[in-house]
């Protein structure tokens, strides 16, 4: 079973920053299976990513995925007031969907 | 645009079984894609409960798969969740959503029902 650790736990940044989140994956894995979502409180996730670097419908340009293996990276490149959130990443495989811990983004 | 709500009591008492459904608008169940079940317990991460196809196969999470049931009516396009024997560990907020049978991603998710199990 894939096991996806994210890091940090918790990103203190301001807005216009750039912020770099970490997803490591237990073992190797297809990016085609790699999927990074937002949440904001009281909402259901959001999908932003999928296949590690394609972008979902609508989601603005500053938000990007890459990486291989079992290492993948989601970066907000100038944070606007509203990507304070937490991020999650997502693997399917055998054992279906399997979820990161989360980055949660805060305002510094 | 596709739509998911879900319905469901919001207490359940301990021992006893969790039924929640999740109504699908915008798109037909019988056209495709896998329909998932994902909770979130207070203040913690996203953990997948399981999902099923069109025909009826189902997927659950191994840690769960003794107390789950998912199926679907595929002429009301809603589909459902059943989670026997719960305690107070399966309090959590309850999502349904859809996702892709490739890849795997959820590209639409319902809004999410709080489940309080308590006496």
């Amino acid at each position: 079973e894939i096991v996806l650790t994210q890091s940090p736990g918790t990103l203190s940044l301001s807005p216009g920053e750039r912020a770099t989140l970490s997803c490591r994956a237990s073992q190797s894995v297809s990016s085609s299976f790699l999927a990074w979502y937002q949440q904001k409180p009281g909402q259901a996730p959001r999908l932003l990513i999928y296949g590690a670097s394609s972008r979902g419908t609508g989601i603005p340009d500053r938000f990007s995925g890459s990486g291989s293996g079992t290492d993948f990276t989601f970066t907000i490149s100038r944070l606007e007031p509203e990507d304070f959130a937490v991020y999650y990443c997502q693997h399917y495989g055998t054992s279906l969907l399997t979820f990161g811990g989360g980055t949660k983004v805060e305002i510094k | 645009q596709v739509q998911l709500q879900e319905s469901g009591p919001g207490l359940v008492k301990p021992s006893e079984t969790l039924s929640l459904t999740c109504a699908v608008s915008g798109y037909s169940i019988s056209s495709g894609y896998y329909w998932g079940w994902i909770r979130q317990p207070p203040g913690k991460g996203l953990e997948w409960i399981g999902s099923i196809y069109r025909s009826g196969n189902t997927y659950y999470n191994s840690s769960l798969k003794s107390r789950v049931t998912i199926s679907v009516d595929t002429s009301k396009n809603q589909f459902s969740l059943k989670l026997s024997s719960v305690t107070a560990a399966d309090t959590a907020v309850y999502y349904c959503a859809r996702h892709t049978t490739n890849y795997g991603w959820a590209d639409y998710w319902g809004q999410g029902t709080l489940v309080t199990v308590s006496s």
